[in-house]
């Protein structure tokens, strides 16, 4: 059973106008969100992140939005550009007997069009 | 530079083989993680160690072994159990205690079976 839930594979948003992509998840539990950018063949980079307690993160054109009660978040990329043309996954972080793990969602890829 | 240093970048196996994917990281960090990324399928955690001589299954441990008998060092053995081994393999590391939950992955081993 999916805990965290990216129901888009997919996004095209023209060069200069705002992207969003959403995530959903199951497990109240979660006390921190995260998200991640992945160009083919590479590893993820870590983009912005979102405490359990906090509605919301900015930073630069990247902001994470959470409402906890509906279990969703989303990312705001406002302009969009080019180079943010990646694989964007969701994860969130399960805190228990001293330790960390985070459970990503299947990823969205972003295609900004020039 | 710090960072997380995987080898090979790519791997063919035959069937029936085992093979060891390496991972080094110089960043000083407490825990590793190693996911696995099949189309479509994001990623998932194989094992995890917190500490040294200490380590964890994941979701999907079946048919992979691991160690930890150095901070900086965690290989993944993928064994002939294992029923679908091509793949992408990333390896990640992070602060025991980390407040954000961040990971910092590797550029990733691509393992072929023929």
């Amino acid at each position: 059973d999916q805990q965290v839930k990216q129901n888009s594979p997919s996004l095209s948003v023209q060069e200069g106008r705002i992207s969003i992509l959403n995530c959903d998840y199951t497990n109240s539990m979660f006390d921190y969100f995260l998200w991640y950018k992945k160009y083919p063949a590479e590893g993820p980079t870590f983009l912005i992140s979102i405490s359990s307690i906090k509605d919301k993160n900015e930073d630069g054109r990247f902001t994470v939005f959470l409402n906890k009660s509906a279990k969703h978040l989303s990312l705001h990329i406002v302009p969009s550009q080019p180079g943010d043309s990646a694989v964007y996954f969701c994860a969130a972080r399960f805190s228990g007997a001293g330790s960390y793990q985070l459970t990503f969602g299947k990823g969205t890829k972003l295609s900004v069009i020039p | 530079d710090g960072g997380i240093t995987q080898s090979p970048k790519y791997l063919f196996r035959k069937e029936g083989q085992n093979v060891t994917l390496s991972c080094e990281q110089n960043l000083n960090h407490d825990a590793m993680y190693w996911y696995r990324q099949d189309p479509g399928q994001g990623l998932r955690l194989i094992y995890y160690s917190q500490i040294v001589n200490d380590f964890q299954k994941g979701d999907i441990a079946e048919g992979y072994s691991v160690s930890r008998e150095k901070k900086e060092s965690f290989p993944l053995t993928v064994t002939s159990a294992q029923k679908n081994p091509t793949a992408f393999y990333l390896c990640a590391s992070s602060l025991r205690t980390a407040n954000t939950g961040e990971l910092f992955f590797g550029e990733g081993s691509r393992l072929t079976v023929l």
